[in-house]
């Protein structure tokens, strides 16, 4: 079975700052795709990126990128110039086939001013 | 694009009574999805539907709960009767498959609270 660890609760970094999240999953998979989902309080769920991991280049979305590890199954966030309206609770997402997402337990995000 | 519609946004009922959430998905996508969200549990994927047809309900709670998706611009989520326990953030979510867009893209979700 597939499952998606975060291992970090809860972090808390100063506005400006970079902050990377962590993720690892486990699959016997080849091909799947990867993503990260934002959760502000609003608790709107917003996807950030999304990676397709027959690609070896990295995803990037303006501050957000991805550093994307496929043999050691590691999926890690990486927020540049940390901005206030970044505090959500953020979501590693896995998925095999087109049609079941598999999410971590998410990681919540403080920027503090 | 309108993005995913959840209606309503917010519920508040008394315990025993019939609840049902609704979604519109995204124009032309053809695969939605009902999650739920709580503090113990995370997020849930309750069912999903591909082409109007329930693929997997596995996730769903029990029999007080049932699901519909009548056409490709509609989908309903039951809760009868309601209990306390049922309280959460109700999502749904759709996604274009057969255009191998293959990510999910969530409603705003659907505030319960069951008394």
């Amino acid at each position: 079975a597939q499952t998606v660890t975060q291992s970090q609760p809860e972090m808390s970094v100063q506005e400006a700052e970079t902050v990377t999240l962590s993720c690892t999953y486990d699959t016997s998979e080849n091909n799947y795709y990867l993503f990260w989902y934002k959760q502000p309080p609003s608790r709107q769920m917003i996807l950030v990126i999304r990676q397709e991991a027959y690609k070896q280049q990295n995803a990037t979305e303006n501050r957000f990128s991805v550093n994307f590890q496929k043999a050691a199954k590691s999926f890690s966030l990486k927020i540049s110039d940390s901005q206030l309206g970044d505090t959500a609770m953020y979501f590693c997402a896995f998925m095999v086939r087109a049609d079941k997402i598999i999410f971590g337990k998410g990681t919540r995000l403080h920027i503090l001013p | 694009d309108a993005g995913v519609i959840q209606s309503p946004r917010h519920e508040v009922t008394e315990m025993g009574q019939e609840v049902t959430l609704r979604c519109k998905p995204i124009s032309g996508h053809n695969s939605l999805f009902w999650y739920r969200q709580t503090m113990m549990r995370g997020l849930e994927l309750l069912i999903y539907f591909n082409n109007n047809v329930p693929i997997d309900d596995s996730g769903m709670p029990e029999d007080r709960f049932s699901a519909k998706m009548p056409n490709a611009s509609f989908s309903t989520l039951k809760i009868q009767p309601s209990e306390p326990r049922d309280s959460a953030v109700y999502f749904c979510a759709s996604s274009d498959v057969q255009g191998r867009q293959e990510t999910q893209y969530f409603g705003p979700g659907t505030r319960l609270l069951v008394l």
